[in-house]
Order: structure tokens, then C-alpha cells, then sequence
């Protein structure tokens, strides 16, 4: 299996701030990697697809870049409503693996 | 906009099989761009695909569970289906079913997950 590592497992920011979230994998996975955001309660929602393409309807405060073994993700302006938990995933190999999260909070 | 609900008991004992339905609405079930999977979360927990199967009946299963994971498709009622056998307490989670695109990459590949039902809590307990 491909392990995904995302870091870090959590951290804290302030509306407006920058926030990026790195994941990487075990082995080279192309640029075969997707972003989601869960929100307490719901399900995950796709936010990037094949490492930096943004889902539709998805605010451009979101990014994503990286090929190989290692991605970034950021926002780059914290809202109030993106606090959530975000996982990488996976998809150069099943099965199709995540990354344990990063959970987002306001300080 | 496609829809998916899972179906199910919330409770199951120790030893005995988890059986859990998920119903597809407002979508095409047949299409054949997609595959229907299974993915679940412990309670505080990360997320981790079970397996997926096309409407054509093939299925892949993750390889820490394909001993005991079967999922099937009933395509007349827009329906599929998991049943773990052997549970224990390990398996208590939320399982969701959902929908996953798939390309074209020598083989067809799964990609992204783009639908989801709204998640069933099982709880395994004596």
C-alpha cells in the first residue's frame, strides 16, 4: 500500500491567515493525489483533483501543488467556514489510500 | 446530481456479518464512468477505502480486508451492497458509500471520489 503522511495533525490560525498542509507519499504517485475538506458531522467534499485543479464551484483560496512525493495545500486566506478536517488521497495505486488528516481550527 | 443512502443496522455483534445497502437516485447507475465504493471512519479517526465494484460486477478490495469484504451490485435496483464477515469492535465506524470516478491509463483506473451518501454509524458490540 502507499502511505500518505500529512503534517501537521493540527494547527491553529487566525481568520485571514495562511495555511498550508503538506502530505507525502511513500513512493512516487505522479501527480495522482486529491484534496477534501470534512466538516464535523458531513461528509468529505472534493476540493482538488490531480494535485492542483480545482473542483467546481471550489473558492480560489484554495491551492494545490506538488508532484512525486510531495504536495502542498493552502489556503491562503483562513475563513471562518473552512474550519475542517483536510485528507489527502491517492489514487497511482489501490488500494486507494489517505492521508490521517489535518485538522484546522480558529485560535 | 446523483444521490446515494446507505441502509442498514447500527448495531452488530461481535463475529457476525456487517450487511449495509446503499440505494443510487437521479443518477446513472449503468453509466459506466464510474465505480461504487465503500469507504468507512472509526470514530475520531481517518478514512479508509473497503473496495469498489463497476456496474459490470467487477470489484477491487483493499488488501487488509479482502478476506472478509464482499460487495456486490444489484443493477436493477440501482443498489450495492458490503458484507464484512467476522467483525470485532475494530470495525466500528461510520461507512460511507460513495461514487468514484474513473480514467483511462492503460487500464481502467479509479480517480476521485465525487458523490457521497450521508454515512451510516455501525457500532459492533455484544
Amino acid at each position: 500500500d502507499i502511505q500518505m503522511t500529512q503534517s501537521p495533525s493540527s494547527l491553529s490560525a487566525s481568520v485571514g491567515d495562511r495555511v498550508t498542509i503538506t502530505c507525502q507519499a511513500s513512493q512516487d504517485i505522479s501527480n495522482y493525489l486529491n484534496w477534501y475538506q470534512q466538516i464535523p458531522g458531513k461528509a468529505p467534499k472534493l476540493l482538488i483533483y490531480d494535485a492542483s485543479n480545482l473542483d467546481t464551484g471550489v473558492p480560489s483560496r484554495f491551492h494545490g501543488r506538488g508532484s512525486g512525493t510531495v504536495f502542498t495545500f493552502t489556503i491562503t486566506s483562513l475563513q471562518s467556514e473552512d474550519i475542517a478536517t483536510y485528507y489527502c488521497q491517492q489514487y497511482e495505486n489501490l488500494p486507494l489510500t489517505f492521508g490521517g488528516g489535518t485538522k484546522v481550527e480558529l485560535e | 446530481q446523483v444521490q446515494l443512502q446507505e441502509s442498514g443496522p447500527g448495531l452488530v455483534k461481535p463475529s457476525q456479518t456487517l450487511s449495509l445497502t446503499c440505494t443510487v437516485s437521479y443518477g446513472s447507475f449503468t453509466s459506466g464512468n464510474h465505480y461504487w465504493t465503500w469507504i468507512r471512519q472509526p470514530p475520531g479517526k481517518g478514512l479508509e477505502w473497503l473496495g469498489d465494484i463497476h456496474y459490470s460486477g467487477s470489484s477491487s478490495y483493499s488488501p487488509s480486508l479482502r478476506s472478509r469484504v464482499i460487495i456486490s451490485v444489484d443493477k436493477s435496483s440501482n443498489q450495492f451492497s458490503l458484507k464484512l464477515t467476522s467483525v470485532t469492535v475494530a470495525d466500528t465506524a461510520v461507512y460511507w458509500c460513495a461514487r468514484v470516478a474513473r480514467f483511462w491509463s492503460g487500464y481502467w483506473r479509479p480517480r476521485w471520489v465525487d458523490s457521497w451518501g450521508q454515512g451510516i454509524l455501525v457500532t459492533v458490540s455484544s
